[in-house]
């Protein structure tokens, strides 16, 4: 079966950066898209963007174009996620997302702290 | 500010029907039929109910269904069971924007 497996959660300092990983199995990983989405303590969704896990591409969401990165490990089925420069307002749990036809299927989400 | 408009909150009770709205632009809902609603219980994460404005995954209670007009879809949940209590969001395809998402709505069965 699908599955979408996270990296433990974070805490990081203002100014720092943090990768969150994202284990896929269950499917051909290079044959469908990652997708990063955030959500902020008591609030709702944001997309962040995606990465082509076959070709490598990424499109970015404007908030965050500049200071994320993702990328990916096709031998180890894996997507990553760099952010740069974390503020406090970066507190939030950051979830990968998969659509397949028919479904969509979610990561168990990683919660990155920033405080000091 | 969300790209995509949902009320903040919608309730009803018991076997009643309620309909959520997903208000965007002729750049996302408009255009593409590439709207999806995901049921979100606390802690968790989101879940798939409906891809592609009316389909349901396999799994998904026929009890919830999509539909779209102009720039607005809509989630209705018939039938309404305690455990339909959840916040939903819908999201779109928006182009060069990409995806972009409501603000969510919590469901309330009274």
């Amino acid at each position: 079966q699908v599955q979408l497996v996270q990296s433990g959660a974070e805490v990081k300092k203002p100014g720092a950066s943090v990768k969150v990983s994202c284990k896929a199995s269950g499917y051909t990983f290079t044959d469908y898209a990652v997708h990063w989405v955030r959500q902020a303590p008591g609030q709702g969704l944001e997309w962040m963007g995606w990465i082509n896990t076959g070709k490598g591409d990424t499109k970015y969401s404007q908030k965050f174009q500049g200071r994320v990165t993702f990328t990916r490990d096709t031998s180890a089925n894996t997507a990553y996620m760099d952010v740069t420069s974390l503020r406090s307002e970066d507190t939030a749990i950051y979830y990968c997302a998969l659509n397949l036809p028919g479904d969509s299927f979610w990561g168990q989400g990683t919660l990155v702290t920033v405080s000091s | 500010q969300s790209a995509l408009t949902q009320p903040a909150s919608v309730s009803g009770s018991p076997g009643q029907s309620i309909t959520i709205s997903c208000t965007g632009t002729s750049s996302d809902v408009g255009i593409y039929n590439l709207v999806s609603w995901y049921q979100q219980q606390p802690g968790q994460a989101p879940k798939s109910m409906i891809y592609e404005v009316i389909k349901r995954p396999s799994g998904v209670s026929n009890r919830f269904s999509g539909s779209k007009s102009g720039n607005t879809a809509s989630l209705t949940i018939s039938g309404l069971r305690a455990e339909d209590e959840a916040h939903y969001y819908c999201s779109s395809y928006g182009g060069s924007r990409g995806w972009v998402f409501g603000g969510g709505t919590k469901v309330t069965v009274l």
